[in-house]
């Protein structure tokens, strides 16, 4: 149980377009998701926490109007990354939690972001 | 400010060592302390957490609040143990994980 999928697993695209990622909690519902970046050989930075129905909570430095998240439904969320440029190439990670009083999250598999 | 230190990027043993992953926080509340786990071309996983008091796969951390540590122990390593660890501290009311920069350990036989 506990499973959180991506998807795409990986994605290239061109400078300037946008870019969807999904994040699917596949047999619990996910009150909460949260949304890291890592880099090569770096640890996880948390970029953002996304509760179902209200507006996500961004971490200081992250731009919200460029990494637009959506948590529409208790098993879905998104992150967009909109007029991407080559900078925001990394591995895009998800997790979930069920429960906000709940230790343990669950984590997706990641999404490489190559952006040309 | 709230931070999570782990001050070895690579930690390489032999087979049947001792080994011993460091980790130091900074946080001014009540600390709840994790250990994560990434297997080569798998999926971050939990392994333990301290307030569980555990052993998962003959590992374990001790909370020590005075030193503000949660070093991750094992007696003797085994070649599957080979991977990447990372220390994380829980803030905030949603479970906001805050990630050290992670300790490979490379298992030799």
């Amino acid at each position: 149980g506990a499973v959180v999928s991506q998807h795409p697993s990986w994605v290239i695209c061109k400078s300037g377009t946008s870019v969807k990622i999904e994040c699917r909690s596949l047999d619990f519902q996910a009150t909460t998701m949260f949304w890291y970046r890592q880099f090569p050989k770096q640890s996880l930075m948390l970029m953002a926490t996304s509760n179902e129905g209200s507006k996500a909570t961004y971490e200081q430095g992250v731009e919200k109007d460029k990494f637009l998240i959506n948590h529409a439904s208790l098993t879905l969320s998104t992150l967009t990354v909109t007029s991407a440029h080559p900078e925001d190439s990394s591995f895009y990670i998800c997790s979930a939690t069920d429960s906000p009083g709940y230790n343990e999250q669950f984590f997706g598999p990641g999404t490489r972001l190559t952006v040309l | 400010a709230q931070r999570v230190t782990q001050p070895e990027k690579l930690l390489s043993v032999f087979k049947g060592a001792p080994v011993e992953l460091k980790c130091n926080y900074s946080y001014s509340g009540s600390p709840e302390l994790f250990w994560y786990v990434q297997y080569s071309r798998q999926r971050l996983q939990l392994l333990l957490r301290h307030i569980s008091r555990e052993s998962i796969k003959g590992f374990t951390a001790d909370l020590n609040k005075g030193e503000t540590s949660f070093h991750l122990k094992k007696p003797f390593a085994q070649e599957e143990d080979s991977a990447m660890y990372y220390c994380a501290l829980k803030t905030g009311g949603y479970n906001k994980l805050i990630f050290g920069a992670g300790t490979r350990l490379a298992v030799h036989p």
